[in-house]
């Protein structure tokens, strides 16, 4: 059974600093997304990484693909304090396109001014 | 263009009771999944429906079940309701033949069970 797993759970860091956010995932998998949660919200799509090596960036947020190693990087530049939320990697297991997403357990990041 | 839409957006039962979510597709999208979400946690997959057919099944119990109607929309439906139950259940939407692009969500329904 696939298991997607991120770390760390919860990240505080101080306006301006920079950090990555980990995503493990344990079987064969080239499609993975990155969602954004506020409390109380929906999930909000960040990005979607399709072939090993993609890179995507938008803004302070940049993620990452690597297959092989079956991880998947969120870094985070420069934090500012409206990037505080949970996010979450989400994996659609196998070679093709089933849409049954795995979802890690989220990491709640707190930006502090 | 509308989004999905799930209602209601909250919703108290008390155990044994019986419950109907529901779900409109964003629109365009053919294709629904249902995801439960504990407090905490990521959500996890319920199942999927296309083309009115229940496509894909999570490890939740048959108490759990669902339709699509022909404007695509779609309902689940959870009997004899546990504690354990209460969730916040999240309906995304996609297009099959668009592979390519991300699941889209709904607000949710948060359910609780008393």
């Amino acid at each position: 059974e696939l298991k997607v797993e991120q770390n760390p759970l919860f990240l505080s860091m101080q306006e301006g600093k920079n950090y990555t956010i980990y995503c493990n995932y344990s079987t064969t998998s080239d499609r993975l997304y990155w969602y954004r949660q506020d409390p109380g919200k929906s999930l909000e799509s960040l990005f979607v990484l399709l072939s090993n090596g993609a890179v995507k960036q938008e803004g302070r947020l940049m993620a990452s693909l690597d297959t092989k190693a079956r991880l998947s990087t969120l870094h985070i530049t420069a934090a500012v304090h409206d990037l505080s939320a949970t996010y979450f990697c989400a994996v659609d297991p196998g070679s093709s396109n089933t849409g049954k997403l795995i979802f890690g357990q989220g990491t709640t990041l707190q930006v502090k001014p | 263009d509308a989004g999905v839409t799930q209602s209601p957006t909250h919703l108290i039962k008390t155990r044994g009771q019986q419950v109907t979510l529901r779900c409109s597709p964003k629109s365009g999208h053919d294709t629904v999944s249902w995801y439960q979400q504990a407090l905490g946690q990521g959500p996890q997959f319920i199942f999927q429906y296309y083309e009115e057919e229940e496509r894909q099944r999570g490890n939740f119990p048959d108490r759990f079940s669902g339709h699509q109607f022909p404007n695509y929309s779609s309902e689940l439906n959870v009997n004899a309701l546990l504690l354990g139950d209460s969730a916040l259940y999240l309906c995304a939407s996609s297009l099959s033949r668009d592979r390519n692009q991300p699941q889209h969500f709904g607000d949710g329904t948060r359910l609780s069970i008393l």
